[in-house]
């Protein structure tokens, strides 16, 4: 079966840097996505991986490791707007995306 | 067009009715994806279009739940006979060939 695992909830401070950790099986891959979900709304692309290493756009960078079936997200500099729920998505072949619970993130003042 | 549009944004329905949800995804975008999303979960995925292929009905949770494509146009997501745990959010995206998914804004459905 397909599992991704991330944590449900995080809590940072407005300017410091969170982590966000994904781990997944799953049968066959061919790339891990995270995606920003607003409260009542879509989610938004933030990052794509297929290749072991980090990928860095901006204030968000994302890690893949293959062998581990492991990613994590990293926010620097927090903002109040990063608060939202971050889902981490594996695809497999045919290009079916599997989605993560979430993870919201609370970022205080 | 901008972006993938859903309609209706809400629909409130008796339980034992049917609906008909819509997706117009980006013009261009061959594949076409519909998820569902329970308050507070993740992203559970329905059936997947791509191209003139079969689709990929896999997510599908009962014979009660259909869904059409028009060429690379215009998808509809039928619930039949619904029930109070079709309750959610129906989320419908659409890319390009192995690209990331530009989601739609949903339609909220609740089934009374």
């Amino acid at each position: 079966g397909q599992n991704i695992d991330q944590p449900t909830e995080m809590t940072a401070t407005e300017g410091a840097i969170v982590q966000i950790n994904c781990t997944y099986q799953t049968s066959g891959f061919n790339g891990l996505f995270w995606y920003q979900q607003h409260a009542g709304e879509a989610p938004t692309f933030l990052s794509y991986n297929v290749l072991d290493g980090l990928e860095e756009k901006g204030r968000f960078s994302s890690f893949l490791s293959r062998s581990k079936g492991y990613s994590y997200l990293l926010l620097k500099e927090l903002q109040m707007k990063d608060s939202a729920s971050y889902l981490c998505a594996v695809r497999r072949p045919a290009r079916q995306l599997t989605f993560g619970s979430g993870t919201q993130l609370t970022v205080l003042p | 067009g901008a972006g993938v549009s859903q309609s209706p944004s809400n629909k409130v329905t008796e339980k034992g009715k049917d609906v008909e949800l819509r997706c117009d995804p980006i013009s261009g975008h061959t594949a076409l994806y519909w998820y569902r999303q329970r308050l507070g979960q993740g992203l559970e995925f329905l059936i997947y279009f791509q191209g003139n292929s079969a689709p990929d009905k896999s997510g599908l949770p009962s014979d009660r739940f259909s869904a059409e494509r028009t060429g690379e146009s215009v998808s509809t997501l039928t619930i039949q006979r619904t029930q109070q745990e079709d309750s959610a959010v129906y989320l419908c995206a659409s890319s390009l060939e192995q690209y990331e998914q530009y989601f739609g804004p949903g339609t909220r459905l609740t089934v009374t």
